[in-house]
């Protein structure tokens, strides 16, 4: 079954500690995406990346690492997380560039204290 | 930058057809996505449209009108299953920028 998969999926952590969100995908796909969703903001970009090695900043960057050293995962790192980072986060992924059809992964809840 | 405007939240009944707007102003301007989101899941791919016009696909269509930075998403013969939130999404093609608006909670009541 073609999907995006992203672990966990519901995470409590306290402020600084580290932690990676896991995101990968089947498809082959080139493209993925990190987004946030808060509650009036909408989805906004965290990453991107357009290939193996090759990734940019989205919107709001400010707080997150990424990499991509395989074609189907794409990790989310937040080196020292703050309670202003607590938001809903999708991972995504698309043939090509984003105008192409994007597939979101299930989402991750990040709560930190 | 993106301005993205679409209203916050509708309400219709079953069986009955909506229209969400969305307007845009965006530099660079490719397409535009709709994306269906129901509560606490992840959006899911409605519909892209690049030339000015009407598409149809089944009970929703989408329209765009590129020199009005105008798009509307219509839901014919509504459903409960219906109810979720509607996200309206300019593709500028600059760097794989997909810029999402905040999106239309729809409510369908009976």
């Amino acid at each position: 079954e073609a999907q995006v998969t992203q672990n966990p999926r519901y995470l409590i952590t306290v402020t600084g500690k580290k932690l990676t969100v896991t995101c990968s995908q089947n498809m082959n796909h080139e493209y993925m995406s990190w987004y946030r969703q808060d509650p009036g903001l909408g989805l906004r970009q965290i990453y991107y990346s357009m290939n193996v090695e090759v990734t940019d900043k989205g919107d709001v960057p400010e707080g997150y690492k990424v990499s991509r050293k395989e074609k189907r995962n794409f990790p989310l790192i937040l080196e020292s997380p703050s309670p202003n980072q607590t938001s809903l986060y999708f991972c995504a992924s698309s043939i090509g560039q984003g105008g192409d059809e994007q597939y979101f992964g299930p989402g991750t809840r990040l709560t930190v204290t | 930058g993106q301005n993205i405007d679409q209203p916050t939240e509708m309400t219709a009944t079953e069986g009955a057809i909506v229209q969400i707007n969305c307007t845009y102003q965006t530099s660079g301007f490719n397409g535009l996505f709709w994306y269906q989101q129901h509560a606490g899941e992840a959006p899911t791919f409605l519909s892209y449209n690049v030339l000015d016009g009407l598409e149809e696909k089944g009970r929703f269509s989408s329209f765009l009108s590129r020199s009005k930075g105008y798009s509307y998403l219509l839901l014919k013969e509504l459903q409960m299953k219906d109810s979720a939130s509607y996200l309206c999404a300019p593709y500028t093609g600059t760097a794989s920028k997909l810029t999402f608006g905040t999106g239309t909670r729809l409510q369908v009541t009976l």
